[in-house]
């Protein structure tokens, strides 16, 4: 167990949707990084937080956005779903606001759009 | 930009060792990474190593770096069929840069 959750596990929804996923870092860390898993782009950084500021962005859709809450859990906002949206997205989190900072997964949310 | 590539499959034999090679593309002073992800889990940090190191050790981990050649090895020694999984290499530059995963590569242990 790394420490990091995330909700939900499962999200099955239809093209055009919104959802929400939520991570929350392992006690103590203040940042929060998320990356998407497919078959076809493999693993992606989309984003990161740092005590609740953007610090890096990586291949992340107009469509998507995150932040992070003073409480320091992270939300990952996805809207207008496509077919291509369906994908493994995970979070990390590292203590310090570097990317060289060893990253604890979580379990990832699997989002199936219909 | 970063780039970090992996061959896709390995197949070895229960008790033999396994080695899992990554080549890399970045220059700078930097982090290399070994994750494993067993089927339907998330990742899970190995071993990491720095650009400055030449090797590390860790219980049945080697992991091998040619700064040279920009090439990253993991050495799993005495593999089991509980290392099955895809394992993946990824770099990340000093400093607040993101990380760059290669595609993976999955192992597969025969009994």
């Amino acid at each position: 167990d790394s420490g990091v959750t995330q909700t939900p596990k499962h999200l099955i929804t239809a093209t055009g949707q919104r959802v929400t996923l939520r991570c929350s870092p392992r006690s103590g860390d203040l940042s929060v990084y998320w990356y998407q898993q497919s078959l076809d782009q493999g693993l992606q950084f989309l984003i990161q937080y740092y005590n609740g500021e953007e610090r890096a962005k990586g291949n992340i859709l107009e469509r998507f956005s995150a932040q992070q809450f003073p409480d320091l859990h992270s939300e990952l906002n996805l809207s207008s779903l496509e077919l291509g949206d369906s994908a493994l997205y995970f979070c990390a989190s590292t203590q310090g606001g570097r990317a060289a900072d060893t990253q604890y997964f979580g379990p990832g949310t699997r989002l199936t759009v219909l | 930009g970063e780039d970090v590539e992996q061959s896709l499959f390995l197949s070895v034999r229960e008790g033999d060792s396994s080695v899992i090679n990554c080549t890399y593309t970045d220059s700078s002073s930097t982090y290399l990474y070994w994750y494993k992800q067993e089927p339907g889990a998330g990742l899970q940090l190995l071993t990491y190593i720095f650009s400055n190191m030449d090797m590390k050790q860790d219980q049945r981990l080697t992991v091998l770096l040619n700064k040279k050649d920009k090439h990253l090895s993991l050495r799993i020694a005495d593999t089991q069929t509980g290392d099955s999984a895809i394992y993946f290499c990824a770099e990340s530059p000093g400093g607040y840069q993101k990380v760059t995963f290669g595609t993976g590569t999955k192992l597969q242990v025969i009994p």
